[in-house]
Order: structure tokens, then C-alpha cells, then sequence
């Protein structure tokens, strides 16, 4: 099972907005609505940030939201904020593996 | 607050067993469906281990580990176990502990690097 694919980084200044994308195949992102993208803030563990492609956890902050067209999920990060800096995670569900994960994206601001 | 706490040996040596627990605090592991371990190597991508119900019942693999990966669950000490036997370089990796429900993980461990190096 390969691993979605993720730019390796994405930039913007505060107050800006940025996507992320997560590509997959239709064997994963493609086939099934569980999405998810998880925020790796430098000496923290990982943490959820949507799930089912679009559902925020309780906590997380309306600036983050997901989306997802055909075999490719987005995540937009809306008034890009310093404490955003960090590696975002996609991964999907599938049959084969349970969990297939991207990259990793860092972020810049 | 629930937390997961991955401890482990650090390094181990090649053709051994490497065994990584997760502590569990705040949550009894009855509580919550399946618990999941995840490795990244350095330099690769997150790929997972495999999970384990809460009852011990059930537990799935990745089709690549499956032969060589075991994961277990001791509710009384409220615990999570990974073993990783006949382990090589390419094992090398930060290990995380984390709880999953419903086709996501709900929360991570902060992960323990485990090193296979003679």
C-alpha cells in the first residue's frame, strides 16, 4: 500500500489562508469518507485535527477544515497564526492496511 | 486528561525482540475500541503496526509485520504492548501508542525512538 501523497511544505504569513493536499487512489481516499489530518507541533504528540474528512473534534479550532474531491483531500487552514508552525499529517482508512498516511507537510508561517 | 506513555529499551540489537509498552492514564482501556501502534522510520512516512480491541479478542496487522509483530492488552495494569521479534535496521524508528475508534485515532502518544544497531 503506497503512502498519500503530501507537498513536502507549504508557506503563507499570519492571517493568510493555506490547503494542504493528501492524494490517494481508490483504494483509500477515494473509496472511503475517513479522512483524517492530525497537527505534529514541534515537542508535542500529534493531534487530531479532522476527522471523516470534514468533522472537527471538540477543541479544535473552526480555522482548520477539510474537505475532499474524488481520490484528493484538502486541509485549509484559515488566519494562518505563528502557533500553526508544524507537520500536518493526512491518512485514510483502508481494507488492506487499516490506516495509510501521507508524507507529512510542514508548515511555515 | 487522558495520556499515553510509550517506554522502551532505546536500542536493541539485531535478530532480537524489541518490546515497547504504552501506560495508559486517565481512561481505563475497556473504555475506548482499539488500540494502535504507529512507527515512522527517519526520513519516511508514519506506517502503521497494527491494533488490538480492548478485549484482546481481536487484533489486525499490517500484511508486511503480521509474521514477526504481536500486540497485547493487560487491562489490569491498564497497558498496551507491541513486540517486534527478529528486528533489522529498517525497524528502526519513533514508536507511537495511540487509541482509535471508528476508522480514526483519536489520540497519540508522543512516541519513544527505538534503535536497532548492534
Amino acid at each position: 500500500q503506497s503512502a498519500l501523497t503530501q507537498p513536502a511544505s507549504v508557506s503563507g504569513s499570519p492571517g493568510q489562508s493555506i490547503t494542504i493536499s493528501c492524494t490517494g487512489t481508490s483504494s483509500d481516499v477515494g473509496s472511503y469518507n475517513y479522512v483524517s489530518w492530525h497537527q505534529h507541533l514541534p515537542g508535542k504528540a500529534p493531534k487530531l485535527l479532522i476527522y471523516d474528512v470534514s468533522n472537527r473534534p471538540s477543541g479544535v479550532s473552526d480555522r482548520f477544515s477539510g474537505s475532499k474531491s474524488g481520490n484528493t483531500a484538502s486541509l485549509t487552514i484559515s488566519g494562518l497564526q505563528p502557533e500553526d508552525e508544524g507537520v500536518y499529517h493526512c491518512y485514510s482508512y483502508t481494507s488492506t492496511t487499516a490506516y495509510v498516511f501521507g508524507g507529512g507537510t510542514k508548515v511555515t508561517v | 486528561q487522558v495520556q499515553l506513555q510509550e517506554s522502551g529499551p532505546g536500542l536493541v540489537k539485531p535478530s532480537e525482540t524489541l518490546s515497547l509498552t504504552c501506560d495508559v492514564s486517565g481512561v481505563p482501556i475497556s473504555t475506548h475500541d482499539w488500540w494502535t501502534w504507529v512507527r515512522q522510520p527517519p526520513g519516511k512516512e508514519l506506517e502503521w503496526i497494527g491494533e488490538i480491541h480492548h478485549s484482546g479478542n481481536i487484533d489486525n496487522y499490517h500484511p508486511s509485520l503480521k509474521s514477526r509483530v504481536s500486540i497485547s492488552v493487560d487491562n489490569s495494569r491498564n497497558q498496551v504492548s507491541l513486540k517486534v521479534n527478529s528486528v533489522t535496521a529498517a525497524d528502526t524508528a519513533i514508536y507511537y501508542c495511540a487509541m482509535a475508534s471508528h476508522y480514526r485515532i483519536d489520540l497519540w502518544g508522543q512516541g519513544t525512538l527505538a534503535t536497532v544497531s548492534s
